[in-house]
């Protein structure tokens, strides 16, 4: 089945530092999601990703989807306090029938 | 507008006992999602409902777990008889059919002792 893979598991980043966080899928998507789950919290959404290649900025926060619809990548920028959690990738499989497979996701920690 | 609604937010029972999650989605999300985390790890789908209609509940161990969706709005989700492994975090989440992202609730946290 569908499995969808996501590195590093965990980033260590000091306050002000880029980074960026990975996610592979077995299958192509039809689309990929992004959410955020801050410690003791839940998931929330960050951003959907459609196109081939496409490329989304959210202020600090980067997307991209790759051009085979298998890969997509998370890169922050100037990593603050506030960016703490994991951040989960969920791919919809072309024919996955609306069913989002969730990756284990990439745990951030922030060094003041 | 109020967010995805779940209670209890923690239940704690012992193993073999029966336990019950209540979910209250956005209203007009007609999709509605159960799911399970484990600590360290991402979301799992248990059922996927649009409407009143079980669309995939393809990874629902049926023989302990049941779900329902009344009218197409709330749902509850059951466990019965509990086991040690049982112990996670229960999500809930809503969307709109073909709509972009889920709204997650807050979860119930059970332990099973």
């Amino acid at each position: 089945g569908q499995q969808v893979m996501q590195i590093p598991q965990y980033q260590h980043v000091q306050e002000g530092e880029d980074f960026t966080t990975y996610c592979n899928s077995s299958t192509t998507l039809s689309n990929i999601q992004w959410y955020k789950q801050r410690p003791g919290g839940h998931p929330v959404f960050l951003i959907q990703l459609v196109k081939s290649g496409e490329v989304k900025k959210q202020k600090r926060l980067t997307f991209q989807f790759g051009e085979a619809k298998k890969n997509s990548s998370l890169h922050i920028t100037a990593t603050q306090t506030t960016d703490v959690g994991t951040y989960f990738c969920a791919g919809e499989a072309s024919d996955g029938w609306g069913k989002l497979q969730f990756g284990a996701g990439t745990q951030v920690v922030v060094t003041p | 507008e109020a967010g995805v609604v779940q209670s209890p937010r923690y239940k704690i029972i012992e193993k073999k006992q029966p336990v019950a999650f209540w979910c209250n989605p956005i209203s007009g999300h007609n999709t509605l999602y159960w799911y399970l985390q484990n600590l360290g790890q991402g979301p799992e789908l248990l059922i996927r409902y649009e409407n009143e209609e079980a669309v995939d509940d393809s990874q629902l161990p049926k023989d302990r777990f049941s779900a329902e969706r009344l009218k197409g709005v709330d749902s509850t989700l059951k466990i019965q008889p509990a086991e040690l492994g049982d112990s996670a975090v229960y999500l809930c989440a809503s969307s709109f059919l073909g709509g972009f992202g889920y709204t997650f609730g807050s979860g119930t946290r059970l332990t099973v002792v």
